[in-house]
């Protein structure tokens, strides 16, 4: 089945550390977008990616990295430098570059805590 | 920044009754679109309307939008305890190539 794969889905860090997330989709969508959902709250942007080998900064990119070598995956770094990073994260993809139009699929979301 | 805004914060009902959100946004928009998020889980669309549309249904669900007002309704007929989960307004807008979400609003329905 076509969808978003998220994985892991709760993840421990100890303060300092780097962590990965991993963001896959097989839908061939061409943008691909990290949303930070913390409790209680809205989504807030990270990073997206509207095409391969190109991202562009959110609202809350301190902290953050990510990558597009491949249309089908957008990984992102939470590193040291993020101050508060545990939180729920979501990765989505849009079948358009442009979102105006576009709908959302989302990933089942990966939950980090730092301890 | 965080456009859309949802009306009540939470909301709590009888199975079978309806289930009105509201939600605001602050400058005009492309499209309007409404999430599920069942909790610990991701979000899943809805319905999406456009905005040179004033009305668009979808099964049960029914959303309105007033341009002029800049406001949109999501109204959920004959709820069922299924329908329990946050539900959450999106807004596209201006030139930018991103949606902005609201803080949602969580939907309780009683058996």
């Amino acid at each position: 089945d076509g969808g978003i794969t998220q994985s892991p889905k709760y993840l421990f860090r100890k303060e300092g550390q780097n962590v990965t997330l991993s963001c896959e989709q097989n839908l061939n969508h061409d943008a691909m977008y990290w949303y930070r959902q913390d409790p209680g709250q809205g989504l807030r942007l990270i990073y997206y990616s509207q095409i391969v080998n190109d991202f562009q900064k959110g609202d809350i990119a301190e902290g953050y990295s990510v990558s597009r070598e491949k249309k089908e995956s957008f990984p992102l770094t939470v590193t040291s430098a993020q101050k508060n990073p545990t939180a729920f994260y979501l990765c989505a993809s849009s079948i358009e570059r442009q979102t105006r139009t576009g709908e959302l699929f989302f990933g089942e979301g990966s939950r980090l805590t730092v301890l | 920044s965080q456009q859309g805004e949802e009306d009540p914060q939470a909301l709590s009902i009888q199975e079978g009754e309806n289930a009105t959100m509201n939600c605001s946004y602050k400058t005009s928009i492309n499209n309007l679109q409404w999430y599920r998020q069942n909790s610990g889980r991701g979000l899943v669309h809805l319905i999406l309307i456009r905005s040179n549309e004033r009305e668009k249904h979808s099964g049960r669900l029914r959303v309105t939008l007033d341009t002029s007002k800049k406001s949109s309704s999501l109204l959920i007929t004959a709820s069922r305890a299924a329908d329990t989960a946050s539900y959450f307004c999106a807004t596209a807008g201006g030139s930018n190539y991103k949606l902005t979400f609201g803080k949602g609003t969580l939907l309780t329905v009683n058996p």
